[in-house]
């Protein structure tokens, strides 16, 4: 069966220290994972996805096949990337989605 | 382009009503999902649709769930005979289709079953 876990769903860091979002992913066929990104009183945005190899924000993801995770990186936190962080699975079909619990990350000054 | 769209963003209603929640995708964008957060739970998908045809409704309840994306107009998620369980936010995003799997979200509907 198809899932994500985000075994944390509270992440609390000071500002300038690294962050580690969690996600591991179960799946048999090839997949696609996704970082979505909520803040506060916005709309779920997309943050990086794992084919793009991009750095958004500072923040960086690797998909490990061996260990299926797919964890969000950042060397150094900043109070504005406190939000809700979901990791998401796609590759399936139709084109859904199947989302991890989240993880709600704050930054303290 | 104002994005996805979804009204209303706040609907309450009572056990035993019916439920209307709307969903206009982004312009350009003929792919619809609908997805419902429970509290604390992440987005469960319910279902995929393109215009006047439901693709996969894997993820909808068997009863009083339905779901539509006509030629003309929004989508529509209806729930009828409405319960206290399915007090939730309600999700929509669109796509294109083409664009693997990026989907643009909407800000959702909460609904409160009293």
């Amino acid at each position: 069966a198809q899932r994500v876990t985000q075994p944390e769903k509270l992440l609390s860091v000071f500002k300038g220290a690294p962050v580690e979002l969690k996600c591991n992913y179960s799946y048999s066929g090839s997949p696609e994972l996704f970082w979505y990104v909520q803040y506060s009183r916005q709309r779920l945005q997309l943050l990086l996805r794992h084919i793009s190899r991009e750095s958004i924000k500072g923040f960086t993801a690797d998909l490990n096949k061996g260990e299926t995770s797919f964890h969000l990186k950042k060397p150094f936190a900043q109070e504005e990337d406190s939000a809700m962080y979901y990791c998401a699975l796609g590759g399936l079909r139709g084109g859904k989605l199947i989302f991890g619990q989240g993880t709600e990350l704050s930054v303290k000054p | 382009n104002a994005g996805v769209m979804q009204n209303p963003r706040h609907l309450v209603r009572r056990r035993g009503q019916e439920a209307r929640l709307r969903c206009s995708p982004m312009k350009g964008h003929s792919h619809v999902y609908w997805y419902r957060q429970l509290p604390e739970e992440g987005l469960k998908f319910m279902v995929y649709l393109q215009k006047e045809n439901i693709i996969d409704e894997s993820g909808m309840p068997k009863e009083r769930f339905s779901a539509e994306f006509p030629k003309e107009g929004p989508s529509i998620l209806r729930i009828q005979q409405v319960v206290r369980g399915d007090s939730a936010a309600y999700f929509c995003a669109s796509s294109t289709g083409t664009d693997l799997n990026e989907q643009f979200f909407g800000p959702g509907t909460r609904l409160t079953v009293l």
